[in-house]
């Protein structure tokens, strides 16, 4: 596995503006992956966050709204942009870490709880 | 048919009892499968993945998965309080490294 942090926790923000979110790992991983998880539903993938490129991004997901960053193989950010109540979720980081013979495993950091009033 | 389906639950068992958490998946996933806890307030904690039809135990833990039937399930045993949490099933889709998640069953075990 691997050891994930998150920054912030939480936060309440003003609708409007926006708030970025830092993902930390403890080893060199290829893969990154941001979701959402709206107030008692499920996990949602918001994009793919790839190292020296672009970040790939879920249908109903666009760059203007979610720029993410990805500088190097240990950290990446997720920005929430001119917010709205709607976006009112938990933002959660994940790394993909190979296990050997092709098995690759995802492990989530602790999430960052983001109320937008 | 959504990709990854579970019952929302919520599933109750007394303490001691073997807890059953069922999960049915369509053609469009991949042949790899996973099971989160996800206590309320935290992020899902991955506890069992699952590649290969049939049992896979660790612990208390039982992932069984019956590719023909197109169903994966995460029994535990002797079931504590202590694994009262909503429980996720999730997927590779997409041929690729994205996961699609079930909409998780809320397990309490009861004293």
């Amino acid at each position: 596995s691997a050891v994930i942090s998150q920054k912030p926790s939480r936060d309440i923000c003003q609708r409007g503006t926006s708030l970025t979110i830092q993902c930390q790992v403890d080893s060199q991983v290829t893969m990154m992956f941001w979701y959402r998880q709206q107030p008692g539903q499920s996990l949602t993938l918001i994009a793919t966050a790839n190292q020296g490129s672009e970040a790939t991004y879920e249908s109903g997901f666009v760059i203007d709204k979610f720029p993410i960053s990805r500088p190097n193989l240990t950290f990446s950010t997720l920005t929430v942009s001119n917010m709205s109540p709607e976006d009112s979720s938990i933002y959660l980081c994940s790394v993909e870490i190979g296990e050997g013979q092709g098995i690759y495993e995802q492990y989530f950091g602790p999430g960052t709880r983001l109320t937008v009033t | 048919q959504k990709e990854v389906e579970q019952n929302s639950g919520p599933l109750s068992v007394p303490e001691g009892a073997i807890a059953s958490l069922n999960c049915t998946y369509s053609d469009r996933v991949s042949q790899s499968f996973f099971w989160y806890r996800q206590y309320s307030g935290k992020s899902p904690e991955l506890i069992m993945s699952i590649y290969s039809n049939g049992d896979k135990e660790d612990g208390r833990f039982t992932a069984q998965l019956n590719k023909a039937s197109q169903y994966v399930s995460l029994l535990i045993r002797d079931s504590q309080p202590s694994d009262s949490a909503t429980y996720l099933c999730a997927a590779f889709t997409g041929g690729g490294n994205k996961l699609t998640f079930g909409t998780g069953t809320q397990l309490k075990v009861e004293l």
